[in-house]
């Protein structure tokens, strides 16, 4: 298995609060990717990285902020939680030139109330 | 812009039967197709993938996909189904110019009846 680590696996939090996810590897891949999953629609992706310090939107960015200030390490933040928010979120990893699929955590359960 | 269309949001088979799971999709440029599959509470696991080269390829638990540009199709099959393939499927489009992000489809719950 890739070495990913997501943290926390699952947290509850009120309506309003900053919530920040982490994201660990130890495989020195390039790109991180940080996605949700909500029931119907697969999963989406939030924001992603290139390298460190560099990061841009994906489809479902509002109210979500991401850093990378090294290599193995991505946190996705989310300034003041709404229970739209709540979700199951999934960090990925990838590494250019040959091999381009990505590679999953376990995921962390998010539940604002 | 890239997509992807997977038919039937859950399919059911009896153990031993064939297995196939759609998916269709839109992109401008050749694209890198994947299937992933994920078990209960747990994340997504590479099942196969096409880049570039022979259209078949053959991933892990005996699943295997054609591209076929044509129809701009890469659906999921396996000869004969086991309990153990119960699961949500995902196919999913990316390219390398895009920083490889990847374009899910709805997913596809497979129920394996004994």
């Amino acid at each position: 298995d890739a070495g990913i680590t997501q943290s926390p696996r699952h947290k509850v939090t009120e309506t309003g609060t900053p919530v920040t996810l982490r994201c660990h590897q130890t495989e020195n891949h390039r790109y991180m990717y940080w996605y949700r999953q909500d029931p119907g629609h697969g999963l989406r992706l939030i924001h992603y990285s290139y390298g460190v310090k560099d990061t841009d939107k994906g489809e479902v960015s509002d109210g979500y902020s991401v850093s990378r200030s090294k290599t193995e390490d991505f946190l996705l933040t989310l300034e003041s939680a709404t229970s739209s928010q709540t979700s199951v979120y999934f960090c990925a990893i990838s590494e250019s030139g040959g091999l381009p699929e990505a590679f999953f955590g376990q995921g962390t359960r998010l539940t604002v109330v | 812009a890239q997509s992807v269309t997977q038919l039937g949001s859950h399919v059911s088979v009896s153990e031993g039967a064939l297995v196939l799971l759609r998916c269709n999709y839109s992109s401008s440029v050749p694209p890198y197709l994947f299937w992933y599959v994920q078990y209960p509470n747990q994340g997504l696991q590479l099942l196969l993938k096409y880049t570039t080269g022979a259209t078949l390829v053959k991933g892990i638990n005996g699943f295997e996909a054609e591209f076929k540009k044509s129809e701009t199709s890469f659906h999921l099959t396996k000869p004969s189904a086991h309990m153990s393939d119960a699961a949500e499927y995902f196919c999913a489009v990316t390219q390398p110019a895009s920083s490889y992000k990847l374009i899910f489809g709805s997913g596809t719950r497979l129920l394996v009846r004994p």
